[in-house]
């Protein structure tokens, strides 16, 4: 079975200081690995994915995560917050076997402080 | 396309009585999948469908949980006999088969059991 841990159940920091969310995951086969991100009264939207290929990975409004197989970890980043990224970010995997569901984290809440 | 859409948005009923919650996946998508998020919690999986036929199933999906998808449209959950324990976020999610590793979410409805 496959399992998602983010540690820290909130994070709060000052805009345009740079933020890291940990995610550790534990399966015995290969995953895709996912951020997805709810901002507030809003549902839930894919932020990034791995899939293969490139360990680095980057979404449009400048996060990025790394795939560590060794470490079993796919910490998102980002350089420099702003207020708009205040928001809930869950980390998940699905088998790349048979991918239907996903196995979410139990999410980051991430504040932003002016 | 506007995406995937859930009815109602918001549900609150009483202990015993039972529910019924719809969701229109995105209309290419032939899959479609649902699931729970509690408070302070990620989203778990319930069950999902390829089309019409439901392929698989959680063990948090008991007996009282029904979930159909009759013409590979639109699904409906029923849960009967609702408990406290059933007031969650119920999550409503859609991909195409060739693209499973990206499920698009609806808004969700939320149900308080009261």
């Amino acid at each position: 079975a496959q399992s998602v841990t983010q540690l820290d159940s909130q994070v709060p920091v000052f805009e345009e200081a740079p933020v890291e969310l940990r995610c550790n995951y534990s399966s015995s086969v290969s995953v895709y690995l996912f951020w997805y991100v709810q901002y507030p009264n809003q549902g839930l939207q894919l932020l990034l994915k791995y899939l293969s290929g490139s360990t680095l990975v980057e979404s449009i409004n400048g996060f990025e995560a790394e795939f560590n197989k060794s470490q079993t970890s796919f910490h998102l980043r980002k350089p420099s917050v702003h207020i708009s990224d205040t928001a809930e970010y869950f980390c998940a995997v699905s088998k790349v076997s048979s991918a239907s569901k996903i196995i979410f984290g139990s999410g980051t809440r991430l504040s932003i402080r002016p | 396309d506007t995406g995937v859409s859930q009815d109602p948005r918001h549900k609150i009923t009483k202990r015993g009585q039972n529910v019924t919650f719809r969701c229109d996946p995105i209309s290419e998508h032939n899959r479609l999948y649902w699931y729970r998020q509690t408070l302070g919690q990620g989203p778990e999986f319930l069950t999902y469908f390829q089309n019409e036929a439901q392929l698989e199933k959680s063990r948090l999906l008991s007996d009282r949980f029904s979930a159909e998808r009759p013409k590979g449209s639109f699904s409906t959950l029923e849960i009967q006999r609702t408990e406290q324990g059933d007031s969650a976020m119920y999550l409503c999610a859609s991909s195409a088969s060739d693209r499973v590793d990206e499920q698009y979410f609806g808004p969700g409805t939320r149900l308080t059991v009261t």
